[in-house]
Protein backbone atom coordinates (compact mmCIF):
# COMPACT_ATOMS: atom_id res chain seq x y z
CA UNK A 1 0.00 0.00 0.00
CA UNK A 2 1.55 3.23 -1.04
CA UNK A 3 -0.55 5.01 1.27
CA UNK A 4 -1.75 8.95 0.67
CA UNK A 5 0.03 10.45 -1.89
CA UNK A 6 0.64 14.72 -2.42
CA UNK A 7 1.94 16.27 -4.89
CA UNK A 8 4.04 18.35 -5.20
CA UNK A 9 6.24 18.12 -1.78
CA UNK A 10 7.49 21.89 -2.30
CA UNK A 11 5.97 24.83 -3.83
CA UNK A 12 7.04 28.49 -4.33
CA UNK A 13 4.90 30.59 -5.98
CA UNK A 14 4.64 34.20 -6.34
CA UNK A 15 1.78 36.40 -4.69
CA UNK A 16 -0.82 36.31 -7.42
CA UNK A 17 -0.72 32.85 -8.86
CA UNK A 18 -2.66 29.95 -9.30
CA UNK A 19 -1.45 27.46 -7.07
CA UNK A 20 -2.72 23.43 -7.49
CA UNK A 21 -2.19 20.83 -5.09
CA UNK A 22 -2.88 17.14 -5.77
CA UNK A 23 -3.18 14.55 -3.47
CA UNK A 24 -4.07 10.59 -4.38
CA UNK A 25 -6.05 9.25 -1.15
CA UNK A 26 -5.26 5.53 -0.17
CA UNK A 27 -7.54 2.78 -2.36
CA UNK A 28 -10.58 2.02 -0.77
CA UNK A 29 -10.80 4.84 1.58
CA UNK A 30 -14.34 6.72 1.51
CA UNK A 31 -13.32 9.89 3.07
CA UNK A 32 -10.70 12.60 1.99
CA UNK A 33 -9.56 15.43 3.90
CA UNK A 34 -7.84 18.78 3.15
CA UNK A 35 -6.02 20.16 6.37
CA UNK A 36 -3.47 23.36 6.36
CA UNK A 37 -0.94 23.36 9.29
CA UNK A 38 0.40 26.60 10.55
CA UNK A 39 3.04 28.17 13.36
CA UNK A 40 0.10 30.48 14.71
CA UNK A 41 -3.30 28.61 14.00
CA UNK A 42 -1.97 24.60 14.17
CA UNK A 43 -3.72 22.16 12.15
CA UNK A 44 -7.04 23.10 10.75
CA UNK A 45 -9.55 21.05 8.73
CA UNK A 46 -10.58 23.32 5.62
CA UNK A 47 -12.97 20.80 3.85
CA UNK A 48 -13.80 17.01 3.78
CA UNK A 49 -15.41 15.02 1.00
CA UNK A 50 -17.28 11.65 1.38
CA UNK A 51 -17.27 9.41 -1.98
CA UNK A 52 -16.23 12.34 -3.94
CA UNK A 53 -18.49 14.84 -2.18
CA UNK A 54 -17.68 17.82 -0.50
CA UNK A 55 -19.45 17.52 3.03
CA UNK A 56 -18.07 20.29 4.99
CA UNK A 57 -16.20 23.04 3.93
CA UNK A 58 -16.72 25.58 6.47
CA UNK A 59 -13.04 25.56 7.34
CA UNK A 60 -11.89 26.97 4.02
CA UNK A 61 -10.76 30.75 4.31
CA UNK A 62 -12.06 32.27 1.52
CA UNK A 63 -13.09 32.51 -2.00
CA UNK A 64 -9.73 31.94 -3.37
CA UNK A 65 -9.69 28.56 -1.90
CA UNK A 66 -11.55 25.96 -3.85
CA UNK A 67 -11.21 22.28 -3.72
CA UNK A 68 -12.31 18.96 -6.15
CA UNK A 69 -12.81 15.03 -5.99
CA UNK A 70 -13.71 14.29 -9.72
CA UNK A 71 -13.07 10.79 -8.69
CA UNK A 72 -12.17 8.50 -5.81
CA UNK A 73 -8.95 8.37 -6.43
CA UNK A 74 -8.06 12.30 -7.24
CA UNK A 75 -8.60 15.23 -5.44
CA UNK A 76 -7.33 18.78 -5.84
CA UNK A 77 -6.85 21.94 -3.77
CA UNK A 78 -6.67 25.19 -5.54
CA UNK A 79 -6.15 28.35 -4.44
CA UNK A 80 -6.22 31.49 -6.77
CA UNK A 81 -5.07 34.17 -6.49
CA UNK A 82 -2.47 32.94 -4.45
CA UNK A 83 -0.94 35.30 -0.96
CA UNK A 84 1.62 35.51 1.23
CA UNK A 85 -0.64 34.62 3.92
CA UNK A 86 -1.28 31.22 2.67
CA UNK A 87 2.12 30.02 3.23
CA UNK A 88 1.74 27.05 5.15
CA UNK A 89 1.90 22.89 4.89
CA UNK A 90 -1.02 21.60 3.29
CA UNK A 91 -1.56 17.76 4.33
CA UNK A 92 -4.02 15.49 2.51
CA UNK A 93 -5.86 12.71 4.32
CA UNK A 94 -7.65 9.72 4.21
CA UNK A 95 -9.95 7.18 5.79
CA UNK A 96 -12.62 4.56 5.72
CA UNK A 97 -16.36 5.01 6.70
CA UNK A 98 -16.91 5.58 10.80
CA UNK A 99 -16.40 7.96 13.44
CA UNK A 100 -13.40 5.95 14.95
CA UNK A 101 -11.56 5.23 12.46
CA UNK A 102 -7.56 6.43 11.78
CA UNK A 103 -6.85 9.12 9.55
CA UNK A 104 -4.05 8.60 6.72
CA UNK A 105 -1.75 11.25 6.29
CA UNK A 106 0.20 12.47 3.30
CA UNK A 107 3.65 13.57 3.57
CA UNK A 108 2.20 16.86 2.96
CA UNK A 109 2.82 20.33 0.11
CA UNK A 110 4.78 22.71 1.67
CA UNK A 111 4.05 26.07 -0.15
CA UNK A 112 5.72 29.47 0.16
CA UNK A 113 4.09 32.70 -1.31
CA UNK A 114 6.62 35.16 -1.83
CA UNK B 1 -18.33 23.31 18.55
CA UNK B 2 -15.82 20.87 19.92
CA UNK B 3 -12.17 22.17 21.21
CA UNK B 4 -9.34 20.31 22.03
CA UNK B 5 -6.81 21.54 24.26
CA UNK B 6 -2.84 21.21 24.77
CA UNK B 7 -1.49 23.45 27.46
CA UNK B 8 2.00 22.05 27.76
CA UNK B 9 3.47 23.71 24.32
CA UNK B 10 7.14 22.42 25.09
CA UNK B 11 7.95 19.29 27.25
CA UNK B 12 11.62 17.28 27.34
CA UNK B 13 12.40 14.12 29.07
CA UNK B 14 15.24 12.19 29.48
CA UNK B 15 15.69 9.05 27.86
CA UNK B 16 14.66 6.44 29.89
CA UNK B 17 12.58 8.22 31.72
CA UNK B 18 8.53 8.68 31.43
CA UNK B 19 7.04 11.85 30.30
CA UNK B 20 3.19 12.74 30.38
CA UNK B 21 1.54 14.62 27.68
CA UNK B 22 -1.69 16.71 28.85
CA UNK B 23 -5.09 17.13 26.94
CA UNK B 24 -8.67 18.30 27.69
CA UNK B 25 -11.71 18.32 25.36
CA UNK B 26 -14.86 19.54 25.53
CA UNK B 27 -17.78 18.32 24.34
CA UNK B 28 -21.78 17.50 24.89
CA UNK B 29 -21.53 14.01 23.01
CA UNK B 30 -21.12 10.62 25.02
CA UNK B 31 -19.50 8.89 22.27
CA UNK B 32 -16.34 9.90 20.79
CA UNK B 33 -13.27 8.87 19.61
CA UNK B 34 -9.60 10.28 20.82
CA UNK B 35 -6.12 9.98 19.28
CA UNK B 36 -2.51 10.94 19.67
CA UNK B 37 -0.84 11.59 16.41
CA UNK B 38 3.01 12.12 16.32
CA UNK B 39 5.08 14.12 14.03
CA UNK B 40 8.40 14.25 13.89
CA UNK B 41 10.73 16.50 12.37
CA UNK B 42 9.99 14.84 8.94
CA UNK B 43 6.13 15.96 9.34
CA UNK B 44 4.72 12.77 8.75
CA UNK B 45 1.76 12.91 10.73
CA UNK B 46 1.52 8.98 12.71
CA UNK B 47 -1.03 7.52 14.76
CA UNK B 48 0.23 6.65 18.33
CA UNK B 49 -2.72 5.42 19.82
CA UNK B 50 -6.68 5.53 19.59
CA UNK B 51 -8.89 5.66 22.58
CA UNK B 52 -13.25 4.92 22.36
CA UNK B 53 -15.02 6.99 24.82
CA UNK B 54 -17.41 4.07 25.74
CA UNK B 55 -14.57 2.00 26.71
CA UNK B 56 -13.32 2.49 29.99
CA UNK B 57 -10.15 0.78 29.73
CA UNK B 58 -7.24 2.84 28.88
CA UNK B 59 -5.54 2.02 25.46
CA UNK B 60 -1.94 0.69 25.48
CA UNK B 61 0.17 0.05 23.00
CA UNK B 62 3.90 -0.63 23.98
CA UNK B 63 5.58 1.83 25.50
CA UNK B 64 2.89 4.18 24.98
CA UNK B 65 -0.75 4.73 27.27
CA UNK B 66 -3.31 7.00 28.16
CA UNK B 67 -5.17 7.79 30.88
CA UNK B 68 -8.56 8.49 30.07
CA UNK B 69 -11.12 10.28 32.30
CA UNK B 70 -14.15 10.74 30.66
CA UNK B 71 -16.16 12.51 33.61
CA UNK B 72 -13.11 15.17 33.65
CA UNK B 73 -12.85 15.06 29.69
CA UNK B 74 -8.88 14.76 29.83
CA UNK B 75 -6.87 12.57 27.90
CA UNK B 76 -3.40 11.98 28.59
CA UNK B 77 -0.51 10.32 26.95
CA UNK B 78 2.28 8.57 29.13
CA UNK B 79 5.67 7.51 26.92
CA UNK B 80 7.65 5.25 29.22
CA UNK B 81 11.38 4.30 28.66
CA UNK B 82 11.57 7.35 26.32
CA UNK B 83 14.44 6.88 23.21
CA UNK B 84 15.80 9.39 20.89
CA UNK B 85 13.24 8.88 18.72
CA UNK B 86 10.01 9.62 20.34
CA UNK B 87 11.08 13.22 20.20
CA UNK B 88 8.41 15.13 17.70
CA UNK B 89 5.25 17.01 18.15
CA UNK B 90 2.24 15.56 19.92
CA UNK B 91 -1.30 16.28 18.78
CA UNK B 92 -4.15 15.37 20.82
CA UNK B 93 -7.33 14.69 18.25
CA UNK B 94 -10.86 14.65 18.95
CA UNK B 95 -14.19 13.10 16.46
CA UNK B 96 -17.36 12.23 17.13
CA UNK B 97 -18.17 11.58 13.76
CA UNK B 98 -15.72 12.21 10.76
CA UNK B 99 -14.73 15.90 11.89
CA UNK B 100 -11.38 15.38 13.16
CA UNK B 101 -9.90 18.43 15.80
CA UNK B 102 -6.85 18.73 17.08
CA UNK B 103 -5.31 20.80 19.89
CA UNK B 104 -2.57 23.08 19.38
CA UNK B 105 0.42 20.35 19.58
CA UNK B 106 3.11 19.61 22.40
CA UNK B 107 6.95 19.78 20.81
CA UNK B 108 8.75 16.48 23.38
CA UNK B 109 12.41 16.86 23.47
CA UNK B 110 14.18 13.96 24.64
CA UNK B 111 18.07 14.34 25.97
CA UNK B 112 20.66 11.86 25.93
Amino acid sequence: DAGVIQSPRHEVTEMGQEVTLRCKPISGHDYLFWYRQTMMRGLELLIYFNNNVPIDDSGMPEDRFSAKMPNASFSTLKIQPSEPRDSAVYFCASSLPGGGTEQYFGPGTRLTVT
Amino acid sequence: AQTVTQSQPEMSVQEAETVTLSCTYDTSESDYYLFWYKQPPSRQMILVIRQEAYKQQNATENRFSVNFQKAAKSFSLKISDSQLGDAAMYFCAYTDNNDMRFGAGTRLTVKP
